[in-house]
């Protein structure tokens, strides 16, 4: 089984449409984090958490919000989809090791194909 | 803010050549650099990581690559290009905030 697990896989859904990822992770880390991935942009990042109760903006956090249910658990909402949201979408986790500052590398899922039309 | 460019969004090289993917970074301290690979249809694995314990780092699938601090330059580098080393790969650093930021990636192409 996969230690980052993301559903959908894919996903197609209107302008205008409520949508929500999920991520589930088993590896036991603090840290989570939502990336999409544009062709030429790279990975951007949209939200990301040091644990339950900590929840941050990242570079494009515009449209987007997340909760953080459980250590184990993050999701990522498009409250009203809009179609420059069609990308895909990573989870990922990484442990800190216990040294402030310094993080270990990330592990990612599988992905989420989001189109928005 | 710290960040990384690579330079070319493609490059491709013969099966066997030498493969040289470049990453420039910004940063006003010594930053945490990394190299990410994407095969298709898959999330990304982490090839190597520099943490300033040493300036050359040796990774994953014969990967290395030089921290260059004159030259703010973190180039990844494989001597003999093998067929399955196409895929795409991404220069991260991860800023004061722990945030990883990554650059825009270059996708690797290996010629038969």
């Amino acid at each position: 089984d996969a230690d980052v697990t993301q559903t959908p896989r894919n996903r197609i859904t209107k302008t205008g449409k409520r949508i929500m990822l999920e991520c589930s992770q088993t590896k036991g880390h603090d840290r989570m984090y939502w990336y999409r991935q544009d062709p030429g942009l790279g990975l951007r990042l949209i939200y990301y958490s040091f644990d339950v109760k900590d929840i941050n903006k990242g570079e494009i956090s515009d449209g987007y919000s997340v909760s953080r249910q459980a250590q184990a658990k993050f999701s990522l909402s498009l409250e009203s989809a809009i179609p420059n949201q069609t990308a895909l979408y990573f989870c990922a986790t990484s442990d800190a090791g216990g040294r402030p500052g310094h993080n270990e590398k990330l592990f990612f899922g599988s992905g989420t194909q989001l189109s928005v039309l | 803010a710290q960040s990384v460019t690579q330079l070319g969004s493609h490059v491709s090289v013969s099966e066997g050549a030498l493969v040289l993917l470049r990453c420039n970074y910004s940063s006003s301290v010594p930053p945490y650099l990394f190299w990410y690979v994407q095969y298709p249809n898959q999330g990304l694995q982490l090839l190597l990581k520099y943490t300033s314990a040493a300036t050359l780092v040796k990774g994953i699938n014969g990967f290395e690559a030089e921290f260059k601090k004159s030259e703010t330059s973190f180039h990844l580098t494989k001597p003999s290009a093998h067929m399955s080393d196409a895929a795409e790969y991404f220069c991260a650093v991860e800023n004061r905030d722990d945030k990883i930021i990554f650059g825009k990636g270059t996708r690797l192409h290996i010629l038969p």
